[in-house]
């Protein structure tokens, strides 16, 4: 059975950066893509990026570049991506999903940026 | 980017009965290798996005024969028909043929 398991909420400061993890299990890890997507509260889906986990080549939304920065870690089949300078905008639900289908989901993990 | 328009924005119906939802891509979502990436996905209250339907019409694994999804080019259709209560939630479109991948807005379906 195929999962994503993801890191919990957190509150930070606007300014600060956070990275969030979306660990796996059941699948050959090295062999999709990963996605990551950001979905405020009421709104629409929107993807930030991927990153192949056999090389960590990745693909950004323009919109994204510069905020988000994806990696991963083999050994563990994990992907991680840091959000950096978080204002209120960042403010949302990140989810992480495979390939390019988005087949399988994490739970999301919400992130809060208040001072 | 491409735009994904859904439209309505949300209905309801009465258990048992079927529903349309419809989504225009701002370009053609046939890609160079021939296939057309356009999924659908479900939004229950509370939980995340899962897959209903890949490339048009091709049902997810466990997704049952009430769902299927048509159309061609720009314009494509999700039909639910026999509604039970576990299909509520917001439904979306999105493509996967051009990068960044997009989404549509979302239908709310409520039960009557």
């Amino acid at each position: 059975e195929v999962q994503l398991q993801q890191s919990g909420a957190e509150l930070v400061k606007p300014g600060a950066s956070v990275k969030l993890s979306c660990k796996t299990s059941g699948y050959t890890f090295s062999n999709y893509y990963m996605s990551w997507l950001k979905q405020m509260p009421g709104q629409n889906i929107e993807w930030i990026g991927n990153i192949y986990g056999g090389n960590g080549g990745t693909g950004y939304n323009q919109k994204f570049k510069g905020k988000a920065t994806l990696t991963v870690d083999k050994s563990s089949s994990t992907a991680y991506m840091d959000l950096s300078s978080l204002t209120s905008e960042d403010s949302a639900v990140y989810f992480c999903a495979t390939g390019s289908l988005f087949a399988y989901w994490g739970q999301g993990t919400l992130v809060t940026v208040s001072s | 980017d491409v735009v994904m328009t859904q439209t309505p924005v949300s209905l309801s119906v009465s258990l048992g009965g079927q529903v349309s939802i419809s989504c225009r891509s701002s370009q053609s979502l046939v890609h160079n290798n021939g296939n057309t990436y356009l999924s659908w996905y479900l939004q229950k209250p509370g939980q995340s996005p899962q897959l209903l339907i890949y490339k048009v019409s091709n049902r997810f694994s466990g997704i049952s024969d009430r769902f299927s999804g048509s159309g061609s080019g720009t314009d494509f259709t999700l039909k639910i028909s026999r509604v039970e209560p576990d299909d509520l939630g917001v439904y979306y479109c999105g493509q996967g043929t051009q990068y960044p991948l997009t989404f549509g807005s979302g239908t709310k379906l409520e039960i009557k």
